[in-house]
């Protein structure tokens, strides 16, 4: 299976704030990444797909770049509605893994 | 509009079956993959494994010999059987649309299953 390592796995920051995820793979996955958004008690939220495109709805300040192993996730302009926690999951190949989580609080 | 609603038991005892539907509205079953995907209580998403309209599979090996996936393209939905269900199989067991196989964008409400004796 490929392991796909999130850091940190908590953080804190305040509105406004420029905050950045990173995710690590195991081994080379290309541009085959997703970033999904979870709230408490509600299933997750695709918000980046192929490691860098915006799903459509979502703002832009939720930005995904990287390819290959190392893998980053930016929310530019920090909102009090961003308060979730954030899973990397990829899907180069069987099984899709996901990363442990981050979660973020302001 | 896409909809995803799924349905099953919520407390099951060492040993037994689980048994969950997921039925797909506003969608021709026929254009995606369709999803299992689990997360304990405070832990993350393990994925479960998937499904197409016509019946092909890709399980999770760590789940393989336990999981049963089918498809009933006439009602639109698809279910998931897990066998011997312990209690490290607790968790939130979520159905979700592989957009393009790859991008779980629509996703069910989840149910909370417990094994508990």
């Amino acid at each position: 299976d490929i392991q796909m390592t999130q850091s940190p796995s908590s953080l804190s920051a305040s509105v406004g704030d420029r905050v950045t995820i990173t995710c690590q793979a195991s081994q080379d996955i290309s541009n085959s990444l997703n970033w999904y958004q979870q709230k408490p008690g509600k299933a997750p939220k695709v918000l980046i797909y192929d490691a860098s495109s915006l799903e459509a709805g979502v703002p832009a300040r939720f930005r995904g770049s990287g390819a290959g192993t190392h893998f980053t996730f930016t929310i530019t302009f920090l909102q009090p509605e961003d308060v979730a926690t954030y899973y990397c999951q990829q899907y180069d190949s069987f099984p899709r893994t996901f990363g442990q989580g981050t979660k973020l609080e302001i | 509009q896409v909809e995803l609603q799924q349905w099953g038991a919520g407390l099951l005892k060492p040993s037994e079956t689980l048994s969950l539907t997921c039925v797909v509205h506003g969608e021709s079953f026929n254009n995606h993959n369709w999803t299992w995907i689990r997360q304990p209580p405070g832990k993350g998403l393990e994925w479960i494994g998937e499904i197409n309209h016509s019946g092909s599979t890709n399980y999770n090996p760590s789940l393989k010999s336990r999981v049963t996936m089918s498809v009933d393209t006439s009602k639109n939905q698809f279910s998931l059987t897990l066998i011997s269900m312990t209690a490290a199989d607790t968790a939130v067991y979520y159905c979700a649309r592989g957009r393009g196989v790859v991008v779980y964008d629509y996703w069910g409400q989840g149910n909370l299953v417990t094994v508990s004796s």
